[in-house]
């Protein structure tokens, strides 16, 4: 398996611009979750999806965070619109239950400018 | 609300020691424990996961031990080799949640040749 896959690697943008990140989890896993993570706040869990259901996302900081997961291959991240203080590395995670290892993409880094 | 801590943050040790990473928790209800390794500009791999019921895993050079009544895992790597630098964080399911992870802030690895 190519483990979990994101894309883009890297973004920059401007602030105001609206920004979409994408993951592929690992094919058979039924539970996904995006996590940012930056020097001052380490790893934050946005939001999980269950079954392509979105569980929780407490974590997600403003309304200009939105997330979907259309089938159990895909998932959206999309920020509208972007600030700086959104600058920092996404990822996305997929298990197979909650007694499974939690496997990680490498990341978006995203950078608002 | 759960919280994860890692003792030391930052750790530089010469090529062939054997060496003990800290984690501690506050909330000691918890279903595992998962020990993740991460590179620079990398996504988390996971290393070893602890169910709840263990008290500890083993792999390779590494061995993770799970005191959960005292809210302490250790994760210990025997030989160190220069490839093992790189970022050790623990994590545990926040208080609640068999899916969710709470994620220390890690300990920073430098194994000197």
């Amino acid at each position: 398996d190519a483990g979990v896959i994101q894309s883009p690697r890297h973004e920059v943008t401007e602030m105001g611009q609206e920004v979409t990140l994408r993951c592929k989890p690992i094919s058979g896993h039924n539970s996904l979750f995006w996590y940012r993570q930056t020097m001052m706040r380490g790893l934050e869990l946005l939001i999980y999806f269950n079954n392509n259901v979105p569980i929780d996302d407490s974590g997600m900081p403003e309304d200009r965070f939105s997330a979907k997961m259309p089938n159990a291959s895909f998932s959206t991240l999309k920020i509208q619109p972007s600030e700086p203080r959104d600058s920092a590395v996404y990822f996305c995670a997929s298990s197979l239950g909650e007694h499974s290892p939690l496997h990680f993409g490498n990341g978006t880094r995203l950078t608002v400018t | 609300k759960q919280e994860v801590t890692q003792i030391p943050a930052a750790l530089s040790v010469p090529e062939g020691e054997n060496l003990v990473l800290n984690c501690s928790f506050t909330d000691s209800a918890i279903y595992n424990l998962q020990w993740f390794r991460q590179d620079p500009g990398k996504g988390l791999t996971s290393l070893l996961l602890i169910q709840s019921s263990q008290r500890e895993q083993t792999s390779g050079r590494l061995n993770a031990s799970l005191d959960k009544s005292s809210g302490r895992s250790t994760l210990y790597i025997a030989a160190s080799q220069p490839g093992d630098s790189a970022t050790y964080l623990c994590a545990v399911p926040t208080s609640g949640s068999a899916r969710q992870l709470t994620f220390g802030s890690g300990t920073q690895l430098t194994v000197l040749p």
